[in-house]
């Protein structure tokens, strides 16, 4: 089977830094991808990995390990606006598909 | 650039109806994926076109599920009949760029009832 782990829900208050882990078992791999959604919203593409290490974009990182296929998103300087679900989700082939995890649920406090 | 175009953005029907979604991606996006999304499942893949033709159709549910893609600039997902079990936020998205970046439309939430 195809699965990804991620924490359910996560609060974290303004101002802070959280990480959101990402553990997958798939058949094949070819990427690991984070995912934001606002409540109601679509979910729009925040990064992508490919390669082991660390990308950065703005105040979002994201850490792939491919031998412990294991992954993050970081968050920097959490806003109130960042209260969303994240998803990771990973390509098993080359052919397109992505398979998502079940998403956490981000909480930022005042 | 428009985005992906989802219609309609809400749909309630009966029981035993027809229902077809519509979705017209990025121009220039040769993939195209259809996402069903529960909170009891999650995001679900349903199928996936490349190029206009069906790859993996391996998460339609069951023959009451069907999927087209006539042409580069249009899709649509036809359930015949509606169960209430349907009920769901149906997701267009397209990429140019297989599993990489894939922008979604914003949704059609179907409540058969």
């Amino acid at each position: 089977g195809q699965s990804l782990e991620q924490p359910s829900e996560v609060t974290a208050v303004e101002g802070a830094i959280v990480q959101i882990n990402c553990t997958y078992q798939t058949s094949g791999f070819y990427g690991l991808s984070w995912y934001q959604q606002h409540d109601g919203g679509a979910p729009t593409f925040l990064s992508y990995n490919a390669l082991d290490g660390l990308e950065e974009t703005g105040r979002f990182s994201s850490f792939l390990s491919r031998s412990d296929s294991y992954g993050y998103l970081l968050l920097q300087e959490l806003q109130m606006k960042d209260s969303a679900s994240y998803f990771c989700a990973v390509g098993p082939n080359q052919g397109g598909k992505l398979i998502f995890g079940q998403g956490t649920e981000l909480s930022v406090k005042p | 650039d428009a985005g992906v175009i989802q219609s309609p953005r809400h749909e309630v029907t009966e029981m035993g109806q027809e229902v077809t979604l519509r979705c017209k991606p990025i121009s220039g996006h040769d993939y195209l994926f259809w996402y069903r999304q529960t909170m009891m499942r999650g995001l679900e893949l349903l199928i996936y076109f490349n190029n206009n033709v069906p790859i993996d159709d391996s998460g339609m549910p069951e023959d009451r599920f069907s999927a087209k893609m006539p042409n580069a600039s249009f899709s649509t997902l036809k359930i015949q009949p509606s169960e209430p079990r349907d009920s769901a936020v149906y997701f267009c998205a397209s990429s140019s760029q297989g599993n990489y970046g894939y922008t979604f439309g914003s949704g059609t939430r179907l409540t058969v009832v």
